[in-house]
């Protein structure tokens, strides 16, 4: 079985550019999850998705956005990027009960210059 | 809001050794989930451990084990025998189990794990 997938691997932008980060789930599951893991910061939650829709949000501003993909996929959109957006972005997956354990992928290293 | 703690920054320990890793939380709530994760040099989170909080039995996966004190709320990782191959940040990670209560998981700061030959 394929684990989640995260694409690409490392991404180099500049301040105020706008970055796409990219998931794909394991199969059979429905919800996706991103997480940031910036240095000093932990790992925080950004965002939920389950069926295409966004169910939960954490403490981001709005340039924080995404979508999920009728096949479950799900993309991390970043607009007018500040340096303090450099960091590790991890997206996770799981079945849609609470009660399911989330798997993680490899990871975005976004790094802003 | 839920926040967890690791209160070690570091642990070292040798080979073949017993290790303990250090985790409190803070909730209201009596339904919830915790997690240990392992995140290696190669940045992926491997989930290693979970323990239901309405069980009183601790969970075990081979040479990893909690110690689970609801009422204290802590969450300790214990790892026998310890191998170089576990050498990594370790997060122990709260998530609620209502319905409504958005699934994220909260972590803690995290623990550096070396292993010594």
């Amino acid at each position: 079985e394929a684990g989640v997938t995260q694409s690409p691997t490392h991404l180099i932008k500049t301040r105020g550019q706008q970055a796409t980060l990219r998931c794909s789930p394991i199969s059979g599951h429905t919800s996706v999850y991103w997480y940031q893991q910036a240095l000093g910061l932990g790992l925080q939650f950004l965002l939920w998705y389950d069926e295409g829709e966004e169910r939960n949000r954490g403490n981001f501003p709005p340039r924080f956005s995404g979508r999920q993909f009728p096949n479950y996929s799900s993309e991390l959109n970043v607009n007018a990027l500040e340096l303090e957006d450099s960091a590790l972005y991890l997206c996770a997956s799981s079945r849609r009960q609470s009660t399911q354990p989330q798997h993680f992928g490899d990871g975005t290293r976004l790094s802003i210059l | 809001a839920q926040t967890v703690t690791q209160s070690q920054p570091e642990m070292s320990v040798q080979e073949a050794e017993t290790v303990t890793l250090s985790c409190t939380y803070d909730t209201s709530e009596s339904d919830y989930y915790l997690f240990w994760y392992k995140q290696p040099p190669s940045r992926q989170m491997i989930l290693v451990i979970r323990q239901e909080a309405y069980k009183q039995q601790n969970a075990t996966e081979n040479r990893f084990s909690v110690n689970f004190q609801k009422a204290a709320k802590s969450f300790s990782l214990k790892i026998s025998d310890s191998q170089l191959g576990d050498a990594a940040m370790y997060f122990c990670a709260y998530r609620s189990g209502r319905n409504n209560a958005g699934n994220m998981l909260t972590f803690g700061g995290g623990t550096r794990l070396m292993v010594k030959p």
